[in-house]
C-alpha cells in the first residue's frame, strides 16, 4: 500500500516566478493538508481540502492557492515567488478533515533565488 | 488561534537514559495530541497521539501523558537508543481544526 507521494522532490525558481507542487494521499484518504517547514522550525499549516473542498486556512498571503482533485490529489500553487518561500513544502494525508491522524509525504524542497 | 509551546529544544542524553519532552498549548478545545519524529531530510513520521479522555498511552519504550487540566502533554522515551535521534514534534488539534505544531526538540542520543 502506497503511501504519500509528492512531486517534485526538489525545485529552484527565481524571484517572481510561479510554482506547481503536487501530492497524492493514501489510498482511501480523502483530505489533504499542506504544511510549510522553514529550516530549524516545525511545519506551519497552509491549507486543507477535504471532499475537494477548502476546510482550512492558514495565515498565508493570497500567492498561496491550492485545489484537490476528484481522484483527492492535490496541486499547491505559489505566485509571485519570494526569497522567503524558500522551504520544505509538506503534503499530509488523512482519512477525514481535521487534524486527526495526518501522515506527512517526503515533501518538495523549494528553493527560490 | 491555538498556540503550541515546546521545550526543551535541545536535549542530549547517554543511552540507555531516559528523555522527556514537555509541550504546553493554549486552546482549551484542543482534544487531539500527536508526536512526530523528524530525522534529518525526511518526512515527519507520527510515532504516538493521545485523545482528550485518556491520561496515558504506552507503547513499547515510548509514552504520552496529557494533562488537560494545565493544558500541556509530555513525550516519554525510556531506554534510549542512537537510533532514537531526530527531531520531534509535538501538536495539537481542535477536531475540526487541523494540527499546530510546537517548534521541536532536537534529541541527541549517545553511545
Amino acid at each position: 500500500d502506497a503511501g504519500v507521494t509528492q512531486s517534485p522532490t526538489h525545485l529552484i525558481k527565481t524571484r517572481g516566478q510561479q510554482v506547481t507542487l503536487r501530492c497524492s494521499p493514501i489510498s482511501g484518504h480523502k483530505s489533504v493538508s499542506w504544511y510549510q517547514q522553514v529550516l530549524g522550525q516545525g511545519p506551519q499549516f497552509i491549507f486543507q481540502y477535504y471532499e475537494k473542498e477548502e476546510r482550512g486556512r492558514g495565515n498565508f498571503p493570497d500567492r498561496f492557492s491550492a485545489r484537490q482533485f476528484p481522484n483527492y490529489s492535490s496541486e499547491l500553487n505559489v505566485n509571485a515567488l519570494l526569497l522567503g518561500d524558500s522551504a520544505l513544502y509538506l503534503c499530509a494525508s488523512s482519512l477525514i478533515a481535521g487534524g486527526d491522524e495526518q501522515y506527512f509525504g517526503p515533501g518538495t524542497r523549494l528553493t527560490v533565488t | 488561534g491555538e498556540n503550541v509551546e515546546q521545550h526543551p529544544s535541545t536535549l542530549s542524553v547517554q543511552e540507555g537514559d531516559s528523555a522527556v519532552i514537555k509541550c504546553t498549548y493554549s486552546d482549551s478545545a484542543s482534544n487531539y495530541f500527536p508526536w512526530y519524529k523528524q530525522e534529518l531530510g525526511k518526512r515527519p513520521q507520527l510515532i504516538i497521539d493521545i485523545r482528550s479522555n485518556v491520561g496515558e498511552k504506552k507503547d513499547q519504550r515510548i509514552a504520552v501523558t496529557l494533562n488537560k487540566t494545565a493544558k500541556h502533554f509530555s513525550l516519554h522515551i525510556t531506554e534510549t537508543q542512537p537510533e532514537d535521534s531526530a527531531v520531534y514534534f509535538c501538536a495539537a488539534s481542535s477536531g475540526y481544526s487541523t494540527l499546530t505544531f510546537g517548534k521541536g526538540t532536537m534529541l541527541l542520543v549517545s553511545p
